[in-house]
């Protein structure tokens, strides 16, 4: 399986501070096509995840543009800009390009 | 808008067979090009893919599984189901079932509540 590091594991925020998550593949995400199937999820406590970003960093309906993804091939980054106090939770990466489709161990973000 | 609802056992005996259902309303499962998939999280830690049937029946299942698992799909109850086999505490989990175009490589698009499933004697 493809593993997926994320670091750090515990990120203490400031309110209206940047904030910066890290994951990192044990193989390249680019598919066969071209695309590199790399995706965010957050969750906040009690409830399913909701995906933030897909395809590296194109965000999904909804989504504050305070949230941008960046990256490639292994390497990638999932940065808000002015942390907000809805932004708490566990924000999980994820990959789509290997079967089976892994996600990292999660990030929890806390004022 | 797509709406997903597992139902299912929240107790289950170790060495039993845990079956579990997922329902979907506001679209068919047979959907073209969507993708339907079980997805557990143990408590207090991360994601684990089970596996994923397709709108066509085609079934994918995750080989880091290590309990005989089944996938099926049945389009007359717009349901898909999983049965998972030679249950431990190590399976003691939230399951959620979720869906999404495009094999699901940009992630569920949409997910159920999930259901907590506790294997204990």
């Amino acid at each position: 399986d493809v593993v997926m590091t994320q670091s750090p594991l515990s990120l203490p925020v400031t309110l209206g501070q940047p904030a910066s998550i890290s994951c990192r593949s044990s193989q390249s995400l680019v598919y066969s096509d071209g695309h590199t199937y790399f995706n965010w999820f957050h969750q906040r406590p009690g409830q399913a995840p909701r995906r933030l970003i897909y395809k590296v960093s194109n965000r999904d309906s909804g989504v504050p543009d305070r949230f941008s993804g960046s990256g490639s091939g292994t390497d990638f980054t999932l940065k808000i800009s002015r942390v907000e106090a809805e932004d708490v939770g566990v924000y999980y990466c994820m990959q789509g390009t290997h079967w089976p489709h892994t996600f990292g161990q999660g990030t929890k973000v806390e004022i | 808008q797509l709406h997903l609802q597992e139902s299912g056992p929240g107790l289950v005996k170790p060495s039993e067979t845990l079956s579990l259902s997922c329902t979907v309303s506001g679209g068919s499962i047979s959907s073209p090009n969507y993708f339907w998939a079980w997805i557990r999280q143990p408590p207090g830690e991360g994601l684990e893919w089970i596996g994923t049937v397709s709108y066509s029946g085609d079934i994918y299942y995750s080989p880091s599984l290590t309990r005989p698992v089944m996938i099926s799909a049945d389009t007359s109850k717009n349901q898909f189901s999983l049965k998972l086999s030679s249950l431990t505490a190590a399976d003691t989990a939230i399951y959620y079932c979720v869906g999404g175009p495009w094999g699901l490589r940009f992630g569920p698009d949409y997910w159920g509540q999930g259901t907590q499933v506790t294997v204990s004697s």
